[in-house]
């Protein structure tokens, strides 16, 4: 079956590091998106891409950094991790303007 | 201001209520509405979309889109436990979807 996948599901790490974290889809989707998910902002886009080699920055980019040079991954770089970088990270892929399919989130640590 | 504003709540209702979620937003760009569930943990997942004004249903699920009002909405019928979770109202044009923050639902057996 076809699934997107994130890689790590946790993550500790220290500030100023750079970090990033992997999501792979095997739906053959054009979209792929970033997300962070904090409590009481609901779920906020950080980049998007509509296929190989494009990428776009969504509402809270500031920070974070993306590439795609394949179909199926597209992941996510914080560049100096910060505190205010602490979340969950949702990767999601969609093909149409209907359904888009979730990853199972990476819940991250800045400390 | 945000582009969707929904109520987290939480709402806690007895099982065999009636449950109802709304949102609003202020971008009248959007071209679809979604509502999407979300158990504890896990990512989101696409309960019901919609492009028009007016009624779907899916079973004990109806999402309600009032476009000249900017409003959405989401009752869920015959509520049970499993039903238990959040719910994130979607709304997008251009392939991108701006969220609501979500309202945590839990019903009680």
């Amino acid at each position: 079956d076809a699934e997107i996948t994130q890689s790590p599901r946790h993550k500790i790490t220290e500030t100023g590091r750079q970090v990033t974290l992997a999501c792979h889809q095997t739906w053959n989707h054009n979209n792929m998106f970033w997300y962070r998910q904090d409590l009481g902002h609901g779920l906020r886009l950080i980049h998007y891409s509509y296929g190989v080699q494009d990428t776009n920055k969504g509402e809270v980019s500031d920070g974070y950094s993306v590439s795609r040079s394949n179909t199926e991954d597209l992941p996510l770089t914080l560049e100096s991790a910060a505190s205010s970088q602490t979340s969950v990270y949702f990767c999601a892929s969609s093909t149409s303007n209907t359904e888009a399919f979730f990853g199972q989130g990476t819940r991250l640590t800045v400390v | 201001q945000k582009e969707v504003e929904q109520d987290p709540g939480p709402l806690s209702v007895p099982e065999g209520a009636i449950v109802s979620l709304n949102c609003t937003y202020s971008n009248s760009a959007f071209q679809y509405f979604m509502w999407y569930r979300q158990y504890s943990r896990k990512g989101p997942e696409l309960l019901m979309y919609t492009y028009s004004s007016g009624n779907k249903e899916d079973g004990r699920f109806t999402a309600q889109v009032d476009k000249s009002s900017k409003y959405i909405s989401l009752f869920i019928r015959d509520s049970q436990p499993s039903d238990s979770a959040t719910y994130l109202c979607a709304m997008g044009n251009d392939y991108k979807l701006s969220f609501g923050a979500g309202t945590t639902v839990t019903v009680r057996a």
